[in-house]
């Protein structure tokens, strides 16, 4: 069964450096979504991809944060500079369509001391 | 915006009995709502959805109810078993014409064998 893959799926940073996360949706799968989770919540929306567009980034916190999928197929998550609160599980969702199902990779779980 | 709500926080049932988990929703326009099952250091997995056209909807041993008039869904596990032990999460798709989920705040169930 075709899976959602995302690397690594642990990281441990200190706050001021840079951290990149990896993500490759199911083949085919236009649309790529990346949720932040925070321990103890539900996940929540930081951008959607449809193709290499950004469909939807208006929770992504745009001074450290920034995405991109340039091919249209995998896409990289970046924080520059990680802060304390930014330690959380960050998860990869990919749908044929935004009006399909969301398949969610593993995640990373990102630890900032 | 969509605001979810989702009770309870904690459920703790034995074995072979039923589990009930409801959620509200703000948005009357809203019309997808996938209930997800996260086990522990595994992403969200899709266990049911359902569309705003259907008011119930059963697999096996898992159920959705929807009474869009009182923006209300429910989760109902029948037959519970130890490995239905995880968080639950209900989320809504926005009315914003993209992908965006808006989750609830999970709930943690626990079977007893």
């Amino acid at each position: 069964e075709a899976e959602v893959a995302q690397s690594p799926r642990y990281k441990i940073t200190e706050k001021s450096q840079a951290v990149a996360f990896w993500c490759d949706p199911i083949s085919g799968h236009a649309t790529l979504y990346w949720y932040r989770q925070i321990l103890g919540q539900g996940p929540e929306l930081l951008v959607q991809f449809q193709d290499e567009s950004v469909v939807d980034d208006s929770q992504l916190p745009k001074d450290r944060f920034s995405a991109e999928r340039l091919k249209g197929v995998d896409s990289t998550l970046k924080i520059q500079p990680a802060e304390l609160g930014d330690s959380a599980m960050y998860l990869c969702a990919s749908s044929l369509g935004w009006l399909n199902i969301q398949y969610f990779g593993a995640g990373t779980r990102l630890s900032v001391l | 915006g969509e605001n979810v709500e989702q009770h309870p926080s904690t459920l703790s049932v034995q074995e072979g009995d039923s589990a009930v988990i409801k959620c509200t929703y703000s948005d009357s326009a809203s019309n997808y709502f996938p209930w997800y099952k996260q086990e522990l250091g595994k992403g969200p997995q899709l266990i049911i959805d359902i569309r705003s056209n259907v008011g119930e909807k059963k697999d096996q041993r898992i159920a959705v109810t929807l009474n869009k008039t009182a923006k209300h869904f429910s989760l109902h596990i029948t037959e519970t078993q130890p490995e239905d032990s995880a968080v639950y999460f209900c989320a809504v798709l926005g009315s914003s014409n993209t992908g965006k989920l808006i989750f609830g705040q999970g709930t943690t169930l626990q079977v007893k064998p």
